[in-house]
């Protein structure tokens, strides 16, 4: 059974680069019929999509966060990671790591999602 | 980026009610539409794929349907475990987005 794991410093300074990474097990994060994505939500607030990776290296962002962000793909560790600068504490939520299924016929959704880890911007 | 909506954005409702939610998209996105159910302190879980198809175990009362702008999930026979927030979710294009989600609740 899939399991991913979000893991990271859960306090970050205003400024400062955001940096998490998801742990994939139970399968490989090489298969060709996913993407691995993140996402994040605001405490009490929806769901907002932050970007996806392709285990080739292929990057889908989040307009409003692309100028700050990184999306990168360890495959020999079977791991994915954000990297999120100039933090402000409009950036504090719980982050999510998720597989994206690829399906020609119906589109793509997240399935597992990790945990969530809560990130706080403040100094 | 496609606008997606949904409402009510709350509701109240007793063990055993039918309920409907309703999502409604900014443009045509065929059947790219996901619904999710969150239940306070866990993450998201995957109901319904592609506007009508049903994610492995989860229970047979949830019904997706829709295409186009306009869809629905529909709790055919509310349970203890159903309250929760629910979302839509559209895949059309490669920039996803959410609705602000329902909120279901005990009346």
């Amino acid at each position: 059974q899939l399991q991913l794991q979000e893991s990271g410093p859960g306090l970050v300074k205003p400024s400062e680069t955001l940096s998490l990474i998801c742990t994939v097990s139970g399968g490989s994060i090489s298969k060709s019929s996913y993407f691995w994505g993140w996402l994040r939500q605001p405490p009490g607030k929806g769901l907002e999509w932050i970007g996806n990776i392709y285990y080739s290296g292929s990057t889908y962002y989040n307009s409003s966060l692309k100028s700050r962000l990184t999306i990168s793909v360890d495959t020999s560790k079977n791991q994915f990671s954000l990297k999120l600068n100039s933090v402000t504490a409009a950036d504090t939520a719980v982050y999510y790591c998720a597989r994206i299924i690829i399906e020609a016929a119906g589109g793509n959704w997240f399935d597992p999602w990790g945990q969530g880890t809560l990130v706080t911007v403040s100094s | 980026d496609i606008q997606m909506t949904q409402s009510p954005s709350s509701l109240s409702a007793s063990l055993g009610d039918r309920v409907t939610i309703t999502c409604r998209a900014g443009q045509n996105i065929s059947n790219f539409l996901n619904w999710y159910q969150q239940i306070p302190g866990k993450a998201p879980e995957l109901l319904i794929y592609a506007a009508s198809s049903l994610q492995s175990g989860v229970p047979s009362r949830f019904r997706g349907s829709g295409s186009g702008t306009d869809f629905t999930l529909t709790i055919s026979s509310l349970q203890p475990e159903d309250f929760a927030t629910y979302y839509c979710q559209q895949s059309y294009i490669m920039r996803f987005t959410f609705g602000p989600g329902t909120k279901v609740d005990i009346k």
